[in-house]
């Protein structure tokens, strides 16, 4: 069955620190992994994709990373801001069908000032 | 583009009401998607349409609930009637035929409460 398992469920952390989420999954066969960011009271937006090819893709101070081999990815956010105050959901899809996804659970980061 | 539409965005009912979600896909896409949203679970996928038709309805949780697109711009989401249960955020999203890239377009969700 395809999992995908996020860590930690959630994180508080203070303002311009950094912090690191984790992302592990079962799909298979791979295709894409994407990170959303759901701000409260609105629905997901992609922030990344990273392809099985891909070992790491920036995004302002978003970097994501890949490693295909131990089905882990992580989210690193560089000197926080309080509007990063978010769930960050990890979508895994697998490459047959329809690319329908495999979403995690979620981390819930807050950002304190 | 108005990206997707839903309404109500908010839903206060009590028990055994019936309740009628709705979506306006964005323009072009050729897949719709619903999912709910609680605390406990997650996102949790209810249902899915290509062009329309419902591909895979197996996450729908009890017959309480029915979905129909009558028509690419437009899908709804029923449940009767409804019990305290249901109480979560219902979104829809859509995306279009696009290959292995896949990137969900997610409304602003429907909060649904059942009294």
């Amino acid at each position: 069955k395809n999992q995908v398992e996020q860590s930690p469920q959630s994180l508080i952390i203070l303002e311009g620190k950094n912090c690191t989420l984790q992302c592990n999954y079962t799909v298979s066969p791979f295709s894409n992994l994407r990170w959303y960011k759901q701000d409260t009271g609105r629905g997901p937006v992609s922030l990344t994709i990273m392809t099985f090819s891909e070992n790491t893709k920036s995004n302002g101070r978003y970097t994501a990373t890949l490693d295909a081999d131990t089905k882990q990815s992580s989210l690193h956010i560089t000197a926080s801001q309080l509007s990063d105050s978010a769930s960050y959901i990890c979508v895994v899809s697998a490459a047959r069908g329809s690319y329908i996804p495999t979403f995690g659970r979620g981390t819930s980061l807050i950002v304190h000032p | 583009d108005a990206g997707v539409i839903q309404s109500p965005r908010h839903e206060v009912t009590e028990m055994g009401q019936e309740v009628t979600l709705r979506c306006k896909p964005i323009s072009g896409h050729d897949y719709l998607f619903w999912y709910r949203q609680t605390m406990m679970r997650g996102l949790e996928l209810l249902i899915y349409f290509n062009n329309n038709v419902p591909i895979d309805d197996s996450g729908m949780p009890e017959d309480r609930f029915s979905a129909k697109m009558p028509n690419a711009s437009f899908s709804t989401l029923k449940i009767q009637p409804s019990e305290p249960r249901d109480s979560a955020v219902y979104f829809c999203a859509s995306r279009p035929t696009s290959g292995s890239s896949g990137e969900l377009f997610f409304g602003e969700g429907s909060r649904l409460t059942v009294l």
